[in-house]
């Protein structure tokens, strides 16, 4: 059974950081690539990064470029989201979720971690 | 960035009813030398993480019943459930994933009259 499972959220102040880690199992980590997807609680879903099977590619939305930096452990079986100079738009509820190919790019998303909260607060 | 508008907002719906959501993208997410629609419908009950539904605009991802059919292609997509069961209740959302970045629509929130 595919798992993922997000840790690391928590209350951050403006201009902090804070690192969010997912934990995959029940298939093999180094065949897919893996994305961050955020929501707002209540609201829609945005797309924040996505990074390829070998960390070859690596791409970010606008809102979070030069501030965010997505990185995977192949041997760990990890996928982390490296989050600095953290704003309060940034306070969401951040998926940790699986694409179907290995390389990030023209394929659909097929599982969702169940997510790790950040809010974002003085 | 792709833009995608779904339609209506919210919808209540009889159990054992049909209910239809529509999605339209601000460009052709039909791509022309494999003549496939990158379009994906996902389910989200409440508390839960999205869940994958349909995917190439209609095929349905192992394990969804087969109620739920999705058609449509180049800018218009339309998700159906041909008889509403109570597990349904849910926001459901279109996405493409034909580039990056990948967007989604609004969200539709789907409930029982």
């Amino acid at each position: 059974e595919v798992q993922l499972v997000e840790s690391g959220g928590g209350l951050a102040q403006p201009g902090r950081s804070l690192r969010l880690s997912c934990a995959a199992s029940g298939f093999t980590f180094n065949d897919h690539a893996m994305h961050w997807i955020r929501q707002v609680p209540g609201k829609g879903l945005e797309w924040v990064s996505l990074i390829s099977w070998n960390s070859g590619s690596i791409m970010y939305a606008d809102s979070v470029e030069g501030r965010f930096t997505v990185s995977r452990d192949n041997a760990k079986n990890s996928l982390y989201l490296q989050m600095n100079s953290l704003r309060p738009e940034d306070t969401a509820l951040y998926y940790c979720v699986r694409d179907h190919s290995s390389g990030g790019s023209g394929w659909y998303f097929d599982y969702w971690g169940q997510g790790t909260l950040v809010t974002v607060s003085s | 960035d792709i833009v995608m508008t779904q339609s209506p907002d919210s919808l209540a719906v009889s159990l054992g009813e049909r209910a239809t959501i529509n999605c339209k993208s601000s460009q052709s997410v039909l791509y022309s030398a494999n003549d496939k629609d990158y379009l994906a419908w996902l389910q989200q009950r409440p508390g839960q993480p999205p869940k994958l539904l349909i995917y190439w605009a209609s095929t349905r991802e192992s394990g969804v019943p087969d109620r739920f059919s999705g058609s449509g292609s180049g800018t218009d997509f339309t998700l159906t459930i041909s008889s509403l069961q109570a597990e349904d209740v849910a926001v459901y959302y279109c996405q493409q994933y034909y580039s990056t970045p990948s967007t989604f629509g609004q969200g539709t929130r789907l409930e029982i009259k």
